[in-house]
């Protein structure tokens, strides 16, 4: 069981909108605003999408964001394209032995 | 634009050592703006933090593998590297090298991975 858990598979149709969640607890996400989600095309690099829970990298769409609320962090993606299309993953510093884990990702489907 | 690459061995024999170099092109493994990591993840698992080292060779280790891990850079090659002792099937995985350029664990860099497989 991962450390933090997503749903396993989101969908969605172009040009709506959908969320994905991310629930950890209060010893990573509950009291560190360091969380990030990355996007992860099978054999490509994985990408930063969100950083500190709601910022941009430079050159990622401002389609996606990012938001916190108690031990849940969100990754909110509009306007779905489907080069959207992908596995996205969340991860959180934590206060455990590990300093960071991991959502077990979530995969967006573009209907 | 950073670019990390893997390379190594994809299949090695249980109880030997895992070795994986990390070429970075784009950008200095000799900054002291960035943590270079190593990330895991098993096929159909979750991804694993495995450790990172600084340009100075300071390292910080995943607890749950810190007996088994070597880390090292090499700063006149713009490389870092992995090694994994006694490695068992469960170390069977695709790894990746990332960039952690803020110091808390968020990876704004990443090589496409590579699948090492311990088998004999």
């Amino acid at each position: 069981q991962s450390a933090l858990t997503q749903p396993a598979s989101v969908s969605g149709s172009p040009g709506q909108s959908i969320t994905i969640s991310c629930t950890g607890t209060s010893s990573d996400i509950g009291v560190y605003h360091y969380v990030s989600w990355y996007q992860h095309h099978p054999g490509k690099a994985p990408k930063l999408m969100i950083y500190d829970v709601s910022n941009r990298p430079s050159g990622v769409s401002n389609r996606f964001s990012g938001s916190k609320s108690g031990n849940t962090a969100s990754l909110t993606i509009s306007g779905l394209q489907t080069e959207d299309e992908s596995v996205y993953y969340c991860s959180s510093y934590t206060s455990r032995s590990t300093p960071v884990v991991f959502g077990g990702g979530t995969k967006l489907t573009v209907l | 634009q950073v670019q990390l690459q893997e390379s190594g061995p994809g299949l090695v024999k249980p109880s030997e050592t895992l070795s994986l170099t990390c070429t970075v092109s784009g950008g200095s493994v000799n900054s002291g703006s960035y943590f270079w990591n190593w990330i895991r993840q098993p096929p159909g698992k979750e991804l694993e933090w495995i450790g990172y080292i600084y340009y100075t060779g300071s390292t910080n280790y995943n607890p749950s593998l810190k007996s088994r891990v070597t880390m090292s850079v090499d700063t006149s090659s713009n490389q870092f590297s992995l090694k994994l002792n006694s490695v068992t099937a469960a170390d069977t995985a695709f790894y990746y090298c990332a960039r952690d350029s803020a110091g808390w664990y968020s990876f704004d860099s990443w090589g496409q991975g590579t699948l090492v497989t311990v088998s004999s």
